[in-house]
């Protein structure tokens, strides 16, 4: 089984500052096969980003994601007030799908 | 636009069996892969398993021995049944449209374990 460690695991930062957040695997992820998603309370998680770059429909283009291999970043470019919530990252290349235990971004 | 809604009981006694349905509108079950996660404090996000319209079904090899997953494709929906349930499987329970990357999720639905 392929483990996804997040980190760091909580991000302190202000509206308008850039956030970058990172997933590392345990070994190789298969065509960059990695996804990311947020989270509010309450809610389901919500795509940003498949397959380690591609944004999903809909999704503002200050959400960027990098990386191949075992090393994978979600960038935000800007801080809007409603980004404020937790990431997880997500790799669907290896059986099981495993997900990341989270990056919560805070005020 | 697809939607997804699961239903169940929300409560399950230590033992039983845990079923769930989710219910699909917007786009035929006759496509794609059909998912099932779940989500816990502890643990977080956990892969269940997924079925293909056609009956295949793959699972999570630690919960393989307890989990059914079918489809009812004249219905729109597909099912979940875990058996022997303990507290460690209290969690919200997600359905999902893929077998990869997710873009539709139903809202989730929280099943707890407890006599």
């Amino acid at each position: 089984e392929i483990v996804l460690t997040q980190s760091p695991g909580t991000l302190s930062l202000s509206p308008g500052e850039r956030a970058t957040l990172s997933c590392r695997a345990s070994q190789s992820v298969n065509s960059n096969s990695l996804a990311w998603y947020v989270q509010k309370v309450g809610q389901a998680p919500r795509l940003l980003i498949y397959d380690a770059s591609t944004r999903a429909t809909g999704i503002p283009d200050r959400f960027s994601g990098s990386g191949s291999g075992t090393d994978f970043t979600l960038t935000i470019s800007g801080l809007e007030p409603e980004d404020f919530a937790v990431y997880y990252c997500q790799q669907y290349g290896g059986s099981p799908v495993t997900f990341g235990l989270g990056t919560k971004v805070e005020i | 636009q697809v939607q997804l809604q699961e239903s169940g009981p929300g409560l399950v006694k230590p033992s039983e069996t845990l079923s769930l349905t989710c219910t699909v509108s917007g786009r035929s079950i006759t496509s794609n892969y059909w998912t099932w996660h779940r989500q816990t404090p502890g643990k977080g996000l956990e892969w269940i398993g997924n079925i293909h319209y056609s009956g295949r079904t793959n699972y999570n090899p630690s919960l393989k021995s307890r989990v059914t997953i079918f489809i009812d494709t004249s219905k729109t929906r597909f099912s979940l049944k875990l058996s022997s349930v303990t507290a460690a499987d209290t969690a919200v329970y997600y359905c999902v449209r893929g077998d990869g990357w997710h873009l539709y999720w139903g809202q989730g639905t929280l099943v707890t374990v407890s006599s």
